[in-house]
């Protein structure tokens, strides 16, 4: 199975500040047909369920804020959050789709100071 | 606009069996790929199964296999879970998730298992 480490597992920013969030996976995840890796990416507040943010590596999914984005190749994907806003506080997932059984890293917390 | 409600949660004693079901609503059911995530209390996402449009073609996370079958009624927007065979580490709750383009866009709010003597 494909193992997807996340990097931090926590970290706090203050509001207005870059939220940067990494993710490792163990083998590459490049789809030749798609020319992108399968990476995507979630956010999840407390007593909710996850909402996606960011599919093959860089897309953003409608009406997603544009201060969120993704990137990276190879095996390693950055999700950053370019100015944070108190409503950002929360649990942020990667996960591959390359290949079954899919799988998310551990999740990051963000705090917003 | 897309609903997924689950429903069929509930506690269990292990080695015992419950079905979850999803219904769906505001979308075209049977043109999608659909499937389950679980979520042991306070830890992380883990997926769990899903299922191609015609059904098909299934997919399992190695933990479930054998134990968990997941299956669609195309003529009644619905998706369901069987799982037999409980183990307290299956305890979490469940969402039903639809999927996008290799992702999961939609979930429902989820359905609690408890797997417990």
């Amino acid at each position: 199975d494909i193992v997807m480490t996340q990097s931090p597992d926590s970290l706090a920013v203050s509001l207005g500040e870059r939220a940067t969030i990494n993710c490792k996976s163990s083998q590459t995840l490049f789809y030749g047909s798609k020319s992108a890796s399968c990476v995507v990416w979630y956010q999840q507040k407390p007593g909710q369920p996850p909402k996606l943010l960011i599919f093959w590596t860089s897309i953003r999914e409608a009406g997603v804020p544009d201060r969120f984005s993704g990137s990276g190749s190879g095996t390693d994907f950055i999700l950053t959050i370019s100015s944070l806003q108190a409503e950002d506080g929360a649990v942020y997932y990667c996960q591959q789709c390359y290949s079954h059984p899919w799988t998310f890293g551990q999740g990051t917390n963000v705090e917003v100071k | 606009e897309v609903h997924l409600v689950e429903s069929g949660g509930g506690l269990v004693q292990p080695g015992g069996s419950l079905r979850l079901s999803c219904a769906a609503s505001g979308f075209t059911f049977s043109s999608f790929w659909m499937g389950w995530v679980r979520q042991a209390p306070g830890k992380g996402l883990e997926w769990v199964a899903n299922i191609k449009k015609d059904a098909t073609s299934k997919y399992y996370v190695d933990s479930v296999q054998g134990r968990f079958t997941i299956s669609r009624d195309n003529a009644k927007d619905s998706l369901y879970l069987q799982m037999n065979n409980l183990r307290a580490e299956d305890t979490a709750i469940y969402y039903c998730a639809r999927h996008g383009d290799f992702c999961l866009a939609y979930w429902g709010r989820g359905t609690l298992v408890t797997v417990s003597s």
